[in-house]
């Protein structure tokens, strides 16, 4: 079955350093989809980063960094440059790609990040 | 471009009461998906449609909960008899379809319940 790991509970970074957010996924799939959620206090999940199973290249979209290690199944969120804003819930998410599937996404538990000024 | 809206951002009802919840997909999407999250928690699946067919319904989806997506737009979430359980944040995602599994979801901003 597939699931998604966070052990993180709560991070703190310092503003303006990078940040690791970690994330394993388990599925008997090869065709599969990692994705980075943000949630803040509001509610809203925004989209932050994908990454496929097939891709060759880590993702990557401005400050966001996806570092996928298939062999160990994990797909951390790396955060660069870190500012006030990017406090939040991440979550990490995973979807098979299978023709057959639903394609719901399975998540994690989230992971807090508190930036400090 | 507008994103995903949920109508309305908050309800508070009363245990027994039937309540509906509203989601306007962007509007090319013909993939529409319901997640509730509890506090403390990722969200969940719930179901989905392709269009206006309903493919796909979790296990948490009890006889109490409902979902119709009419003519392939907006979808209503309908939850009768409420218990204190039910109790959560309603999240609306859509997506197109594309294949693949590569469809990104974007989501709205929830509808939170509270049942007393």
């Amino acid at each position: 079955a597939q699931k998604i790991t966070q052990t993180q509970p709560g991070m703190f970074v310092q503003e303006k350093e990078a940040v690791t957010l970690d994330c394993t996924y388990d599925t008997s799939d090869p065709s599969y989809g990692l994705f980075w959620y943000k949630q803040p206090s509001s509610g809203e999940m925004i989209f932050l980063i994908y990454q496929g199973s097939y891709d060759q290249q880590n993702a990557t979209e401005g400050r966001y960094s996806l570092n996928f290690q298939k062999a160990r199944k994990s797909a951390n969120l790396v955060i660069s440059a870190s500012q006030l804003g990017d406090s939040a819930m991440y979550f990490c998410a995973m979807r098979e790609g299978r023709r057959d599937s639903s394609y719901k996404l399975i998540f994690g538990s989230g992971t807090r990040l508190l930036v400090r000024p | 471009d507008t994103g995903v809206s949920q109508n309305p951002r908050h309800k508070i009802t009363k245990r027994g009461q039937n309540v509906t919840f509203r989601c306007d997909p962007i509007s090319e999407h013909n993939r529409l998906y319901w997640y509730r999250q509890t506090l403390g928690q990722g969200p969940e699946f719930l179901t989905y449609f392709q269009n206006e067919a309903q493919l796909e319904k979790s296990r948490l989806l009890s006889d109490r909960f409902s979902a119709e997506r009419p003519k392939g737009s907006f979808s209503t979430l309908e939850i009768q008899r409420t218990e204190q359980g039910d109790s959560a944040m309603y999240l609306c995602a859509s997506s197109p379809y594309i294949g693949g599994g590569q469809e990104t979801q974007y989501f709205g901003p929830g509808t939170r319940l509270l049942v007393l």
